[in-house]
């Protein structure tokens, strides 16, 4: 399977700062998400990444919240804007390939 | 709304012993269902996937699909401490819901010695 990294692994932020994670790929992929795991809680889909033009977002996520970047078939930024406490989660970015998604190590942000 | 659901948890077996996890799913669209083993503190791990109905084995794991009842489980065998963990069970939206992943709460292993 493709291998995934994400940066940063972990920050702590203050409220109503922003913070980018980056998402690289080792290989091509056509499918990219990027899904959050709020603490304790299950994994939640924001937005699939696509590539050359706007991410498609789930219901309850809005752009300009989460706005994602994704510049070519290796790479993929999601921005959590204007942070706030609830925002303290696990932030996964995801590839599919074939019938499988594979999950990237994940970025812990805290927010203060 | 398209839900996937886990039996509640934890759920704890001793050293040897099958695991038994359980997930129902409410989207009949769905195609292809995935379980994924997380360790606290990691990402999920992806373990089995099964895509139509009947058994798949994988050593000691056997995944189970059954569509007409939107039932899938997991088997672990000769579960061992290194199995802990919580269990997410996923299910791929067909349509144009097409590569998203909806997943259940999770379950929380724990196998003691």
């Amino acid at each position: 399977s493709a291998v995934i990294s994400q940066k940063p692994s972990r920050d702590i932020c203050q409220r109503g700062t922003s913070l980018t994670i980056q998402c690289q790929v080792d290989s091509q992929v056509t499918m990219m998400f990027w899904y959050r795991q709020q603490p304790g809680q299950s994994l939640t889909l924001i937005a699939t990444a696509n590539q050359g033009s706007e991410a498609t977002y789930e219901s309850g996520f809005v752009i300009d919240k989460f706005p994602i970047s994704r510049p070519n078939l290796t790479f993929s930024t999601l921005t959590v804007s204007n942070m706030s406490p609830e925002d303290s989660s696990i932030y996964l970015c995801s590839v599919r390939e074939g019938y499988e998604q594979y999950f990237g190590p994940g970025t812990r942000l805290t927010v203060t | 709304q398209k839900e996937v659901e886990q039996n509640s948890g934890p759920l704890s077996v001793p050293e040897g012993a099958i695991a038994s996890l359980n997930c129902t799913y409410s989207d009949r669209g769905s195609q292809s269902f995935f379980w994924y083993r997380q360790y606290s503190g990691k990402s999920p791990e992806l373990i089995m996937s099964i895509y139509s109905n009947g058994d798949k084995e994988d050593g000691r794991f056997t995944a189970q699909l059954n569509k007409a009842s939107q039932y899938v489980s997991l088997l672990i065998r000769d579960s061992q401490p290194s199995d802990s963990a919580t269990y997410l069970c996923a299910g791929n939206a067909g349509g144009t819901s097409y590569g998203k992943l909806t997943f259940g709460q999770g379950t929380i292993l724990t196998v003691h010695p």
